[in-house]
């Protein structure tokens, strides 16, 4: 079955501080991973895309990594800002010739004063 | 640029009463075109999917339905609904099918069912 789980489930850190999110799947066969910023009680925003052939691509503050082997996949925040504060969301779509998108269930960040 | 335009951003409706919920792109032509539902604590799962006019596929059999009567207006819709309906509808619109390619989100619908 395909699944993509993220961890931690939620997670407080202070503001200026870093952290690493989590993301493993078991989409096959695989695609593509995205990383995904959603504010509350609004549409997702994407952060990076990674296909098979790609280990690192980083979007400002921002660092994405990816284990095709493994099927693991990180979102490192570097500087948190109280803006980090969002659900990151895991996605890895399947290569059937249209986009489907597997969503993990996501990390809510709160990134405090 | 592109953008992709939700609407209503929240709605409360009784249970049995008809839903119509409309997402339009700009910018772009043939887009495929998505609706997803997010449920409390849940990923987003896909409802339906559009790759032209008038084509539409469904993911997951439920009480919802989906029309694209033109190439860039994409349409959830619904004689009666359930209470089991409520959640945080989100339009989608991607171009065509590659590796790369990016998913654009609309803002979203909140749609509680009372």
């Amino acid at each position: 079955k395909n699944q993509v789980e993220q961890s931690p489930q939620s997670l407080i850190i202070l503001e200026g501080k870093n952290c690493t999110l989590q993301c493993n799947y078991t989409v096959s066969p695989f695609s593509n991973l995205r990383w995904y910023k959603q504010d509350t009680g609004r549409g997702p925003v994407s952060l990076t895309i990674m296909t098979f052939s790609e280990n690192t691509k980083s979007n400002g503050r921002y660092t994405a990594t990816l284990d095709a082997d493994t099927k693991q996949s990180s979102l490192h925040i570097t500087a948190s800002q109280l803006s980090d504060s969002a659900s990151y969301i895991c996605v890895v779509s399947f290569n059937t010739g249209f986009q489907k998108l597997v969503f993990g269930t996501g990390t809510r960040l709160l990134v405090s004063p | 640029s592109q953008t992709i335009h939700q609407w209503p951003a929240t709605l409360v409706q009784p249970v049995g009463s008809p839903l119509s919920l409309e997402c339009t792109v700009e910018g772009t032509s043939n887009p495929n075109l998505y609706w997803y539902r997010q449920a409390a604590g849940r990923g987003l799962q896909l409802l339906f999917y559009s790759v032209g006019i008038g084509q539409i596929s469904s993911e997951v059999p439920q009480n919802l339905s989906a029309s694209r009567p033109q190439d860039r207006q994409f349409i959830l819709s619904s004689k009666k609904l359930l209470l089991s309906d409520s959640g945080f509808y989100l339009c989608a619109w991607s171009g065509l099918w590659q590796r790369g390619t990016e998913a654009f989100f609309g803002q979203g619908t909140r749609l509680t069912v009372v």
